[in-house]
């Protein structure tokens, strides 16, 4: 079974500073996707970025970027320039690339980032 | 953006009352999933589906029951609502292959049974 752990229940950043949100991981599998969504106050569940585990390369999303770590199970979160709209809770979850997984995501517990004029 | 709906956003209701929590989706995605969100925040799935006539229990037990008759519609029910099915209750769905997994997200439904 994998499991997701998201170490820090909240985060404080004032505008325009950057946050960084850990993220690590537990599996045995070799193929996989890894997502950060946030779910502000309106509490709808949104994308922010996604990783493929095959690609070294780390995923980019305009202020949001990740730092993916295979060997370490780590999947950090960086946004840079932070907003007043990127107040929310932020869920790291992981997904088994095969095919008997059949798209069971597994959540962390969530890091409420708090973003302060 | 995902085209993905639920209805009612917003529900409170009576205990011993029959609900359906109302999911749809316009991008023709073979995979739908209901999760349940608790006041602590946590997600857990209670049911998913691979496509039409398919539906499957999640990780978490659930009371509830769910039908695929048609790609774009995953209805979940609860027969008898209790103050303890009070949650959120997330509808998602993704594409069954392609390259990618993305599950995309509706707003949400908040129920409230009292």
């Amino acid at each position: 079974a994998q499991t997701v752990t998201q170490s820090q229940p909240e985060m404080s950043v004032q505008e325009a500073e950057t946050v960084t949100l850990s993220c690590t991981y537990d599996t045995s599998e070799s193929n996989y996707y890894l997502f950060w969504y946030k779910q502000p106050p309106s509490r709808q569940m949104i994308l922010v970025i996604r990783q493929e585990a095959y690609k070294q390369q780390n995923a980019t999303e305009n202020r949001f970027s990740v730092n993916f770590q295979k060997a370490a199970k780590s999947f950090s979160l960086k946004i840079s320039d932070s907003q007043l709209g990127d107040t929310a809770m932020y869920f790291c979850a992981f997904l088994p690339g095969g095919t008997d997984s059949w798209g069971k995501l597994q959540f962390g517990a969530g890091t409420q980032v708090v973003v302060t004029p | 953006e995902a085209d993905i709906y639920q209805t009612p956003r917003y529900l409170v209701i009576g205990t011993g009352k029959k609900i359906t929590l109302e999911c749809s989706q316009t991008m023709g995605h073979d995979k739908m999933y209901w999760y349940q969100q608790d006041p602590g925040m946590e997600l857990h799935l209670i049911h998913y589906s691979y496509g039409v006539n398919s539906t499957e229990k999640g990780d978490l037990s659930s009371e509830s029951t769910v039908s695929r008759i048609r790609t774009e519609h995953f209805p979940l029910t609860l027969e008898s609502a209790r103050p303890s099915h009070t949650s959120q209750y997330l509808c998602a769905s993704s594409p069954r292959q392609g390259g990618t997994e993305t599950q995309y997200f509706g707003p949400g439904t908040r129920l409230l049974v009292l």
